[in-house]
């Protein structure tokens, strides 16, 4: 069963600030299977990125997704009021099974 | 606009059952793959069920089979979610959400519902 870490768990920025937020597991993992998501209090979760590094419609294009080795990174450059939420990395793994990391809450330093 | 819109939810006693329902509306709900996801309150995301668009693969997590069965009406667009032995575990926001496939096999939940809060409670 593949679990997923999200690091840090909470991160508390000031705005214009920039957020790196990672996603890691003790197994390889697929590049095309890992997704973020955003959720603000109340919401629904959002679609960011999928494909490690593909911005869904209408997301901004500070939100960068990428990887490095078996480290999945979200970005966001210069925090904006409205991006602070908190951010869940989602894998496909198989069987089907889908799995969500534990989420990182950005918050207003 | 498209658009997932979730009902069925409230109390209900442990042991007691309860049927979520999903109306989908401005994509093909007959050729989408969907999913139900939960989130207790407060905590994270856990995928629950899928059905693929002709209902012919049914999935589950571990921890309700036997217990939930997925189903969809193509022709009224809307997805359902049958859970039945409940208990206080099961309490938690339902999501449904379309799940996008591209030719690179990248898999995603978008959009999702609102959620519906079901409580299993005596």
């Amino acid at each position: 069963e593949i679990v997923l870490t999200q690091s840090p768990g909470t991160l508390s920025l000031s705005p214009g600030e920039r957020a790196t937020l990672s996603c890691m597991s003790s197994r390889s993992l697929v590049s095309s299977y890992l997704a973020w998501y955003q959720q603000k209090p109340g919401q629904a979760p959002r679609l960011l990125i999928y494909g490690t590094s593909n911005r869904a419609a209408g997301i901004p294009d500070r939100f960068v997704g990428g990887r490095s080795g078996s480290d999945f990174t979200l970005t966001i450059s210069g925090l904006e009021p409205e991006d602070f939420a908190v951010y869940y990395c989602q894998y496909y793994s198989g069987s089907p099974m889908y799995t969500f990391g534990p989420g990182t809450k950005v918050e207003i330093k | 606009e498209v658009q997932l819109v979730e009902s069925g939810g409230g109390l209900v006693q442990p042991g007691g059952s309860l049927r979520l329902s999903c109306a989908a509306s401005g994509f093909t709900f007959s050729t989408s793959t969907m999913a139900w996801v939960r989130q207790i309150p407060g905590k994270g995301l856990e995928w629950v069920s899928g059905i693929s668009d002709s209902s012919l693969s049914k999935y589950y997590r571990d921890s309700v089979k036997g217990r939930f069965t997925v189903s969809r009406d193509n022709t009224k667009k809307t997805l359902y979610l049958q859970m039945s032995s409940l208990s206080a575990e099961d309490t938690a926001v339902y999501y449904c959400a379309r799940i996008v496939e591209n030719y690179y096999n990248e898999r995603r939940f978008d959009p999702w519902g609102q959620g519906v809060l079901v409580t299993v409670s005596s």
